[in-house]
């Protein structure tokens, strides 16, 4: 039973429509980060939150906004779907900590967004 | 400037050589932690090994080793006596700290190995 869950697995929008996704944990922990991947260029950090209703810009936010109303749940909301937005998009957990101590990353399963 | 190089979009690898993977990374901090996680064509990244800044031995998991150099800023991974299994996407990643107290990572754009019979 995964810790991290993504929703919805794959979808494909219209340009212009807003889309959301989501992710849910269940380990209770503090960080959670929503990554792009695209061919090239690795994983790109979107947005991430330390907290309830904390959350902060990644490298590639612009077009993205998110949504942590609560510890488990992560939203990720694309305002109005380009092209450019097809993606691979995977959601990240992770403890607290400092930049040294020995915990990791669990990764959810991607979402592959087609937008057409 | 990319925090973090991954030099080699390829690799090919025989079955049962050892092969290494390049990371190098750009840091001013004194603290930080480096990663290396695999992704196989089915898409879930897994976790294979940690090495923190101040650790003085090169991490190990099994047949995976992290060749730490921290004046050049490198850290390869070396993978053992490799297998069919180890075909994938390898990404190696950083954490620093934030100006705001978080610590987020920073990935590479990834090799691509593939291990040949």
């Amino acid at each position: 039973d995964a810790g991290i869950t993504q929703s919805p697995r794959h979808k494909v929008t219209e340009t212009g429509t807003p889309v959301t996704l989501r992710c849910h944990q269940t380990e209770n922990h503090r960080y959670m980060y929503w990554y792009r991947q695209d061919p090239g260029h690795g994983l790109r950090l979107i947005h991430y939150s330390y907290g309830v209703k904390d959350t902060d810009k990644g490298e590639v936010s612009d077009g993205y906004s998110v949504s942590r109303s609560k510890t488990e749940d992560f939203l990720l909301t694309l305002e109005s779907a380009t092209s450019s937005q097809t993606s691979v998009y995977f959601c990240a957990i992770s403890e607290s900590g400092t930049a040294i101590t020995n915990y990791g990353y669990t990764f959810g399963s991607g979402t592959r967004l087609t937008v057409v | 400037a990319q925090k973090i190089t991954q030099t080699q979009p390829g690799m090919f690898v025989q079955e049962k050589e050892a092969v290494t993977l390049d990371c190098t990374y750009d840091t001013s901090d004194q603290s930080y932690g480096l990663f290396w996680y695999k992704q196989p064509s089915s898409g879930e990244m897994i976790f294979l090994i940690y090495q923190g800044s101040y650790d003085e031995q090169n991490a190990t998991e099994g047949r995976y080793s992290l060749n730490f150099q921290k004046a050049r800023k490198s850290a390869n991974l070396v993978i053992s006596a490799s297998q069919l299994g180890d075909s994938a996407m390898y990404f190696c990643a950083m954490r620093e700290g934030l100006p705001g107290g978080s610590y987020i990572p920073t990935f590479g754009r990834g090799t691509s190995l593939i291990v040949h019979p």
